[in-house]
């Protein structure tokens, strides 16, 4: 089955630094990819979704890069602030099920 | 945005009794899922639901789960008997269509003891 790995773990910035967290899937027919932010008690929050005919997306203060001939997906928040903090998850499904295959998270800390 | 609701927040009970978790889907979606989270572990797929069916399951989705929707109610996840490794936060899923976005619920912390 599918395999998805994140990293790193764990991310300390600056605040203003920027951070950047990849994934790596195997399915090569992988077809949606998404970006979910999770607060410490929190539910998951949807960042961003990505589709194999998208390439970079860009939201709020960050852009998510998708390469599908390397399968990568990679997050990059630019310019961090403290209300970054959070454990970051990419999730990787197919679309005949909707099984989300989710990376390890990531946990960001973005220090003042 | 969308939102899913879960009920209850928490809920602590001891081994071999049965639990209903109860999820109270977006209106208008379809595909239904559960996902179970460890503390500090990754989020993994229980089983995904659609049409009155259950579509996939994963080897996490032990014989004493079970999941069903009866008439657009609640879309409710059972497990009977209770053991102690299903202690977790189950999350419940919605998405309009299978493999589009999913909203999340926040969560039911189950504790078993």
């Amino acid at each position: 089955g599918e395999q998805v790995e994140q990293r790193p773990p764990h991310l300390s910035v600056r605040e203003g630094d920027s951070a950047v967290i990849t994934c790596t899937y195997t399915d090569p027919n992988s077809y949606y990819f998404f970006w979910y932010k999770q607060e410490p008690g929190a539910s998951l929050q949807l960042l961003m979704k990505v589709f194999s005919s998208t390439e970079i997306n860009e939201g709020q203060g960050f852009t998510v890069l998708l390469n599908k001939k390397d399968k990568r997906l990679s997050l990059n928040l630019t310019a961090a602030h403290p209300g970054d903090s959070a454990a970051y998850f990419c999730a990787v499904s197919r679309t005949n099920t909707g099984k989300l295959t989710f990376g390890d998270g990531t946990v960001l800390t973005v220090k003042p | 945005g969308p939102k899913v609701l879960q009920i209850p927040s928490h809920q602590i009970i001891d081994m071999g009794q049965m639990v209903t978790l109860n999820c109270d889907p977006v209106s208008n979606h379809l595909y239904f899922y559960w996902y179970k989270q460890i503390l500090g572990q990754q989020m993994e797929f229980l089983v995904n639901f659609y049409n009155g069916k259950v579509m996939e399951k994963s080897k996490l989705f032990k014989d004493q789960f079970s999941v069903e929707r009866p008439d657009g109610s609640y879309f409710t996840l059972k497990i009977q008997p209770t053991a102690l490794e299903d202690s977790a936060v189950y999350f419940c899923a919605s998405s309009s269509r299978g493999g589009e976005e999913q909203y999340f619920g926040p969560g039911t912390r189950l504790t078993v003891l």
